[in-house]
Order: C-alpha cells, then sequence, then structure tokens
C-alpha cells in the first residue's frame, strides 16, 4: 500500500494568499483525520471525517480554514486568507476506524505539508 | 488546556543506556495510550500502546508502562541505539469524542 499521500511537502506562500493541502488517504480507510504540528502545541487534530462525513471540526482554528472530503480518496484542507502564524507542518492521516483502539486499531500518518506564510 | 502534556522537550542519552520519557493526562477516562515516534521530514510512525486495563506493555526494546492513580505513562527504551534518535509523541484516545490526543512531544538524542 502507498500509504497516505500528501501534498504539497512544502509551500511558501505570502500573508493573504489562499493556501490548499491536498490528502489521499489509504485505501479502504474509513476516517481521515487533520493535524496541525506546531512547537508549542505538539500534534493538534483539526478535523475528521468518517465516511466522507466530516465529525468533528471543533479543532479548526477559525474561519479561514475549511475542509472538504469530495469523494473516499481525497480531502483538501484550504486557509483562506492565510497569515504568517498559519506557519506549520499540516498532516493527514487515516485509519480504519476512529482513534480509539478498541479493536486494535492505529492511525497512519502523511509525511506532512510545510507550510510557510511570509 | 493540554489534556495531554510531555513536560520534557527533549532529552539526551548515551547509547547503551536506558531511554525513558515521560507523559501525563488529565482525563480519567483515556482507554488507550499510544506513543508515536517521528523522524525528521517524515510523518508520525505508531510505536507501542497500553490499554488502560493494564500497567506494563513490553516489545522488544520498548516497554510502556502505566500509573492510572498518578495519570502518568512512561516509555522505556533499553538499549537505546542511535537509530532511537527522533521525537517521541505520547498520545490518548478518548472513547467519548473517539478522538487521539497528542502531547507537545519530547526529542530524543542518543549519542555513541
Amino acid at each position: 500500500d502507498a500509504g497516505v499521500i500528501q501534498s504539497p511537502r512544502h509551500e511558501v506562500t505570502e500573508m493573504g494568499q489562499e493556501v490548499t493541502l491536498r490528502c489521499k488517504p489509504i485505501s479502504g480507510h474509513d476516517y481521515l483525520f487533520w493535524y496541525r504540528q506546531t512547537m508549542m502545541r505538539g500534534l493538534e487534530l483539526l478535523i475528521y471525517f468518517n465516511n466522507n462525513v466530516p465529525i468533528d471540526d471543533s479543532g479548526m482554528p477559525e474561519d479561514r480554514f475549511s475542509a472538504k472530503m469530495p469523494n473516499a480518496s481525497f480531502s483538501t484542507l484550504k486557509i483562506q486568507p492565510s497569515e504568517p502564524r498559519d506557519s506549520a507542518v499540516y498532516f493527514c492521516a487515516s485509519s480504519l476506524r476512529g482513534g480509539t483502539l478498541s479493536s486494535g486499531n492505529t492511525i497512519y500518518f502523511g509525511e506532512g505539508s510545510w507550510l510557510t506564510v511570509v | 488546556d493540554q489534556q495531554v502534556k510531555q513536560n520534557s522537550p527533549s532529552l539526551s542519552v548515551q547509547e547503551g543506556r536506558i531511554s525513558i520519557l515521560n507523559c501525563d493526562y488529565t482525563n480519567s477516562m483515556f482507554d488507550y495510550f499510544l506513543w508515536y515516534k517521528k523522524y525528521p521530514a517524515e510523518g508520525p510512525t505508531f510505536l507501542i500502546s497500553i490499554s488502560s486495563i493494564k500497567d506494563k506493555n513490553e516489545d522488544g526494546r520498548f516497554t510502556v508502562f502505566l500509573n492510572k492513580s498518578a495519570k502518568h505513562l512512561s516509555l522505556h527504551i533499553v538499549p537505546s541505539q542511535p537509530g532511537d534518535s527522533a521525537v517521541y509523541f505520547c498520545a490518548a484516545s478518548d472513547p467519548n469524542t473517539d478522538k487521539l490526543i497528542f502531547g507537545t512531544g519530547t526529542r530524543l538524542q542518543v549519542f555513541p
């Protein structure tokens, strides 16, 4: 299996510009997660989907952030307009079922998208 | 408000010695605890987990200990190897929200 695939790997953009991060989850996984990694807060869960439906977006920092999952094999995280404080590594992850390990489940991460907003 | 805390941002250990990484949590309802390992420019990968009904789980050089009364868990790596140098994230599974909540990470450096 190819694993979780993210693009772009690196993005440098100017403040105010729109940023779109893309993710292809592992085939057959029902859940998709977007995390953001910062030094201060570690790995923060932004939003997650189950069967393409957003379940919990309470971690999305503000209205400038939005995420979609139009089908089982593709998701986007959009920031519009971007700000310097959005600079971070954004990870997409997927799992067969939710974050709990009640059935020996685990979450598989992509390699991340490094975003720098100047 | 951090529900999962890793108070040591970094740790340096000599090769062959024991590495002990610590993690504290606040929510007594967490049902599983996990450790993820992350190398630079890569995504985190699952390392080892423990159920809240157990107090120890061992997998080769890696052992996780859970102290529920203290809401504390630790990861022991014995013996430490240079290839273990990475950032280690502690995570807790919340069965009520179906979320995996991560700490801020501890950077482990194993030197020869």
